[in-house]
């Protein structure tokens, strides 16, 4: 089945470890996105990628970095600059861009509950 | 950063009452306005992709309407059912053609059978 795979499901991490989140899928999708929930706030954009070895920063990226190096995985690394992390972390994939970006819609995965001990 | 608003934040109603709910966004360079639903336990999914002023689009019992000139998106669910249970979330495109999408907090509606 096509879709969107994140993981683990829950990540327990010690202050000052780096965490890195799994994000895969098999849609063909060019644009691949990352968003944090917390607690009665929407959904907001820490990274996100248009096409493959280009990504760009969202509304809150800083403390954490990504890497797009193949079509299908856009990871998510958590490090210790991250004042906040305990949070969950949204992958989601769309396809093209190309002049259809703000039409298409997205799809999520099933997320990532990262707690900070 | 553009500001998507969205109300009530938390919906009650019984089961077979028919509820609304409102998404408010800029209505300067208007491209579209996307609805999801997120059920418990599950991910987010797309209900309506809006473009055009005036245009309402409808999956079952669910419908939305959309006026860009006065930058607001309304949500219907007739009959409401146990089911329908979910955070409800809008969201608008933040600038251009990258896809970026900024959501509004959600309205979480909770039916009672």
């Amino acid at each position: 089945d096509g879709g969107i795979t994140q993981s683990p499901k829950y990540l327990f991490r010690k202050e000052g470890q780096n965490v890195t989140l799994s994000c895969e899928q098999n849609l063909n999708h060019d644009a691949m996105y990352w968003y944090r929930q917390d607690p009665g706030q929407g959904l907001r954009l820490i990274y996100y990628s248009q096409i493959v070895n280009d990504f760009q920063k969202g509304d809150i990226a800083e403390g954490y970095s990504v890497s797009r190096e193949k079509k299908e995985s856009f990871p998510l690394t958590v490090t210790s600059a991250q004042k906040n992390p305990t949070a969950f972390y949204l992958c989601a994939s769309s396809p093209g861009t190309s002049g259809r970006g703000p039409y298409n819609e997205q799809f999520f995965g099933p997320g990532t509950r990262l707690t900070v001990l | 950063i553009l500001n998507v608003e969205q109300s009530p934040q938390s919906l009650h109603v019984q089961e077979g009452d028919s509820t609304n709910f409102t998404c408010s966004f800029p209505s300067s360079n208007f491209y579209a306005l996307h609805w999801y639903r997120w059920e418990t336990a599950k991910s987010p999914e797309a209900l309506f992709v809006m473009t055009l002023n005036g245009d309402e689009k409808k999956k079952g019992r669910i419908s939305a309407t959309l006026n860009t000139k006065e930058g607001y998106s309304y949500l219907y669910i007739k009959g409401s059912q146990p089911e329908d249970s979910a955070t409800y979330l809008c969201a608008f495109p933040g600038s251009g053609n990258t896809g970026k999408l900024i959501f509004g907090q959600g309205t979480t509606l909770q039916v009672k059978p």
